[in-house]
């Protein structure tokens, strides 16, 4: 089974540029999941969608950050303009709809670790 | 005090040996509970869930304490493939089901 896809894996941009990531979920996980992982930090969450809605955005930095999943498949999240504190690595996960939240696995991509100059 | 917190160590231990790694979390309301292990430069992978009763899996045992709010996960005949880092996850009760809140993480490296 093909896991969860993220391209690009690395990106240097400069401050107040833009930058989009990409991801595309493991195939029948109807939620996905946008993380960002600072050095030394835990991930945390940014935005949770459910198929083609948003259900959870409330630690999104919506001043700068977006995020869009419009045929409930694939995802891009984009930052723009970039700052310095926004160097992190930006994980997608991707879940089956389950009605026990224990079973709930949440399975990564491997990541797109951005740094902002 | 914050949402879930761990001892961020690193644990530095010879093979064969027990390791325990504690967690606390701030918010009783939670339900669920995770341990999550994460390799250097990869992403997080579910290690197990953690459940009310306590759980085994293999080597590892993770016990829930709802009184205490504390969560911890031993490792016994630790491997040199166990060093890593393991992060506490607790769902957020405020949130959707798929809500979870990591903790920083306890680095383990397991020496020869």
């Amino acid at each position: 089974e093909a896991g969860v896809a993220q391209s690009p894996r690395y990106k240097i941009i400069e401050k107040r540029q833009s930058v989009a990531f990409w991801c595309n979920p493991i195939s029948g996980h109807a939620t996905l999941y946008w993380y960002q992982q600072i050095l030394g930090q835990g991930p945390k969450l940014l935005i949770q969608f459910q198929n083609n809605g948003v259900v959870d955005d409330s630690q999104l930095p919506k001043d700068r950050f977006s995020a869009e999943r419009l045929k409930g498949v694939d995802s891009t999240l984009k930052i723009q303009p970039a700052k310095l504190e926004d160097s992190a690595v930006y994980l997608c996960a991707s879940s089956l709809e389950q009605a026990e939240v224990h079973l709930n696995e949440q399975y990564f991509g491997p990541g797109t670790r951005l740094t902002v100059t | 005090r914050k949402e879930v917190e761990q001892d961020p160590g690193p644990f530095n231990v010879p093979e064969g040996a027990t390791v325990a790694f504690n967690c606390t979390y701030s918010n009783s309301a939670s339900q669920s509970f995770f341990w999550y292990r994460q390799d250097c430069r990869k992403e997080p992978k579910l290690l197990m869930s953690v459940y009310s009763s306590g759980n085994e899996d293999g080597r590892f045992t993770a016990q829930l304490n709802r009184a205490s709010q504390y969560i911890s996960l031993l490792i016994r005949d630790s491997k040199l493939s166990d060093s890593a880092t393991y992060l506490c996850v607790v769902n957020s009760p405020g949130g959707s089901q798929g809500n979870l809140i990591f903790g920083k993480g306890t680095k383990l490296s397991v020496k020869p």
